[in-house]
């Protein structure tokens, strides 16, 4: 299966603390991307980082690609109370299709 | 906030009801899709489609059907609603240039 597993897949936090999420995939890859769900609602697009790739950066967020590993982290840095939220990492295969992990609880705590 | 919209937001429904969750993108996407999720679960892809007359089924056998008459709208049907149906159904749509997907609010099916 093509689906990125999330680690750890629940997390609490202190405001201001940075947080810290993992996904590691099967196969190869086009792209790799995060995605935020807040409670009961759809999914928003963080940021895709693509196969050549190793790090990109997008406000607070940082994100890493190992394809010799097949994993991947996003890094949230000084964490605020309306970052508390699931986290998802998709990756894009040869079929152009996004496979979703099952997400990454993250709690911040005021 | 992206321009995708799902109705209802929520709906409860008694067995064997024909019910159609209905999606539209003002984006101009050709891209469109209905995923199915579980609370606390992963997605799993449903049905597809790239562009009109074009659909697909996904990656998780479901018993609903789609259609694409028109580019920005992409409904989801059941012909008869079981209590297995329940759960969270979300459609989202991509340009063809870079697959970033946009999602709807999603519908949340309660089937008795």
């Amino acid at each position: 299966s093509q689906q990125g597993e999330e680690d750890p897949q629940a997390l609490s936090i202190q405001e201001g603390e940075n947080a810290t999420m993992n996904c590691s995939y099967k196969t190869s890859i086009n792209n790799l991307q995060w995605y935020r769900q807040n409670s009961g609602r759809g999914l928003v697009h963080l940021i895709l980082i693509r196969s050549n790739e190793r790090e990109k950066h997008s406000g607070r967020l940082r994100v890493t690609l190992d394809t010799s590993k097949k994993s991947s982290s996003l890094l949230i840095t000084a964490s605020r109370a309306a970052d508390t939220a699931s986290y998802f990492c998709a990756t894009e295969g040869g079929n152009n299709r996004l496979a979703f992990g099952k997400g990454n609880q993250v709690v911040v705590i005021p | 906030e992206a321009d995708i919209y799902q109705t209802p937001r929520y709906l409860v429904i008694g067995t064997g009801k024909k019910i159609t969750l209905e999606c539209s993108q003002t984006m101009g996407h050709d891209k469109m899709y209905w995923y199915q999720q579980d609370p606390g679960m992963e997605l799993h892809l449903i049905h597809y489609s790239y562009g009109v007359n074009s659909t697909e089924k996904g990656d998780l056998s479901s018993e609903s059907t789609v259609s694409r008459i028109r580019t920005e709208h992409f409904p989801l049907t059941l012909e008869s609603a079981r209590p297995s149906h329940t759960s969270q159904y979300l459609c989202a749509s991509s340009s063809f240039s870079q697959n970033i997907q946009y999602f709807g609010a999603g519908t949340r099916l309660s089937v008795l």
